[in-house]
């Protein structure tokens, strides 16, 4: 049974650190997206990339955010500095775009950060 | 004005009953809907699509009215099990972000 899987699935961290999370998408998938999720906003997206290339970030601090995906089986999500305001459910979510709509999100990421 | 509205709830029901939850979307070029369902501190999941002609899926059934923007979920013979949050879903275009409402909570008690 092919899953997303994403690294850490919690992490503490004190502000101003680097944080880094790591998605692997379900293999053969083409299209990677990154969401967070908070108590007031909800679901939100940050990015996503098609066959590795970024297509939409608008959803991204730009300042202290950066998402990658050096190879297909791996997309990363960076955060640096971070900040408490970035508190969050970080999922990342694979679909293959040309045959049918179904995004599957990995178990996500829970980030503190104090 | 959000994309994706729903009523929070919480929505308390006793087992066996039915439930019904709105949701309305603001974006009439929307193409695509669906109900997701989310459990707690648990990834979310897809419970089905929204066709105009409405679909069932078991005890499940979702309508969408596109005059109104206007999608629903319809759950029968309501579970235990099917406490959860449901999140009411559009997409723009295929391959893109979804939108999501910020979910339903649903507590269904013996």
């Amino acid at each position: 049974d092919a899953r997303v899987t994403q690294t850490p699935r919690d992490k503490v961290t004190e502000m101003g650190q680097e944080v880094t999370m790591r998605c692997q998408p379900i293999l053969g998938h083409n299209t990677v997206f990154w969401y967070r999720q908070t108590m007031m906003q909800g679901l939100e997206l940050l990015a996503y990339f098609r066959n590795r290339a970024p297509l939409d970030d608008s959803g991204m601090p730009k300042d202290r955010f950066s998402a990658e995906m050096p190879d297909a089986t791996l997309a990363t999500l960076k955060i640096q500095p971070s900040e408490p305001r970035d508190s969050a459910v970080y999922f990342c979510a694979s679909g293959d775009w040309g045959k049918g709509e179904t995004q599957y999100f990995g178990p996500g990421t829970r980030l503190l950060v104090l | 004005r959000k994309e994706v509205e729903q009523d929070p709830g919480p929505f308390n029901v006793p087992e066996g009953a039915t439930v019904a939850f709105n949701c309305t979307y603001s974006n009439s070029a929307s193409q695509s809907f669906f109900w997701y369902r989310q459990d707690c501190r648990k990834e979310p999941k897809l419970l089905m699509s929204v066709y105009s002609s409405g679909n069932e899926d078991g005890r499940f059934t979702a309508q969408l009215n596109r005059a109104s923007q206007y999608i629903s979920l319809l759950i029968r013979d309501s579970k235990l099990s099917d406490s959860a949050t449901y999140l009411c879903v559009v997409n723009y275009q295929a391959g893109t972000a979804l939108i999501f409402g910020k979910g339903t909570t649903l507590s269904v008690s013996s």
